[in-house]
C-alpha cells in the first residue's frame, strides 16, 4: 500500500539553526510532492509543492524541498529558522493512478524553535 | 482566512445529540473534502465531493453523514456519536479532484469533543 513516512515526530531546534525534515513514500510512479504546515491554532497551509522540473523547490519562508526520485524522497530544508517557523509540518504524496489518485499524509513532525 | 469557512470552530456534544459541521468555499473550486485529524494519526480522508457528487467514502461509520447542496457548502451531520469520534474535523477544496496538482486549501477546522 502506498504511504508516506516523516522519520522525526519532535523536532526542538534554537533560533538560527538549519533544518531538514525527512519525507519518504512508497510508490513506484508519478508522484506530485507536497508540504503543509500548520501554524498553532491555525488551518493547515501549502508551504510548498513539486510537480515535475527542478527537483529542488522553493516555498513560502524560505523553505526549500528537494525532490530525489531514486530514494523515494522530499525533504524540507530551511538554513536558518526563526521562532515563528514552530508549527507541525506535514508531507503528502499524491499518488496513483486515475480516479484512483490519492493524497495521502504523512503523521506529521511537530517542530518547536527555542528562542 | 483561507477561503474555506467552516462553523462552528469548536463543538461539544454528548452521544445521543445530532449536530452539523458546515462549511462554505468562495474559490470556485469543484471538489471539496471532509477530512478527520486525530492525535498521532495520518489525516484521514473521510469523504469527497466533486461537482456535488460523492465520489468517495472511505469507510466511515454511518453516524457521519455528509451532505453537499452545492458546489460552495459541505456539511457533516452527526448523530449517535462515540467519545472516539472527538477530533479536529478539517474541511478542504481544491479545483478539480483526483488530479489535486494545486494543492487544497484548508479551513481552520471545527474542534469536536464527545462526552
Amino acid at each position: 500500500a502506498q504511504s508516506v513516512s516523516q522519520h522525526n515526530h519532535h523536532v526542538i531546534l534554537s533560533e538560527a539553526a538549519s533544518l531538514e525534515l525527512g519525507c519518504n513514500y512508497s510508490y513506484g510512479g508519478t508522484v506530485n510532492l507536497f508540504w503543509y504546515v500548520q501554524y498553532p491554532g491555525q488551518h493547515l497551509q501549502l508551504l510548498l509543492k513539486y510537480f515535475s522540473g527542478d527537483p529542488l523547490v522553493k516555498g513560502i519562508k524560505g523553505f526549500e524541498a528537494e525532490f530525489i526520485k531514486s530514494k523515494f524522497s522530499f525533504n524540507l530544508r530551511k538554513p536558518s529558522v526563526q521562532w515563528s517557523d514552530t508549527a507541525e509540518y506535514f508531507c503528502a504524496v499524491n499518488a496513483g493512478a486515475g480516479n484512483n489518485r490519492k493524497l495521502i499524509w504523512g503523521l506529521g513532525t511537530s517542530l518547536a524553535v527555542n528562542p | 482566512e483561507t477561503g474555506v469557512t467552516q462553523t462552528p470552530r469548536h463543538l461539544v456534544m454528548g452521544m445521543t445529540n445530532k449536530k452539523s459541521l458546515k462549511c462554505e468555499q468562495h474559490l470556485g473550486h469543484n471538489a471539496m473534502y471532509w477530512y478527520k485529524q486525530s492525535a498521532k494519526k495520518p489525516l484521514e480522508l473521510m469523504f469527497v465531493y466533486s461537482l456535488e457528487e460523492r465520489v468517495e467514502n472511505n469507510s466511515v461509520p454511518s453516524r457521519f453523514s455528509p451532505e453537499c447542496p452545492n458546489s460552495s457548502h459541505l456539511f457533516l451531520h452527526l448523530h449517535t456519536l462515540q467519545p472516539e469520534d472527538s477530533a479536529l474535523y478539517l474541511c478542504a477544496s481544491s479545483q478539480e479532484w483526483a488530479t489535486t496538482n494545486y494543492g487544497y486549501t484548508f479551513g481552520s477546522g471545527t474542534r469536536l469533543t464527545v462526552v
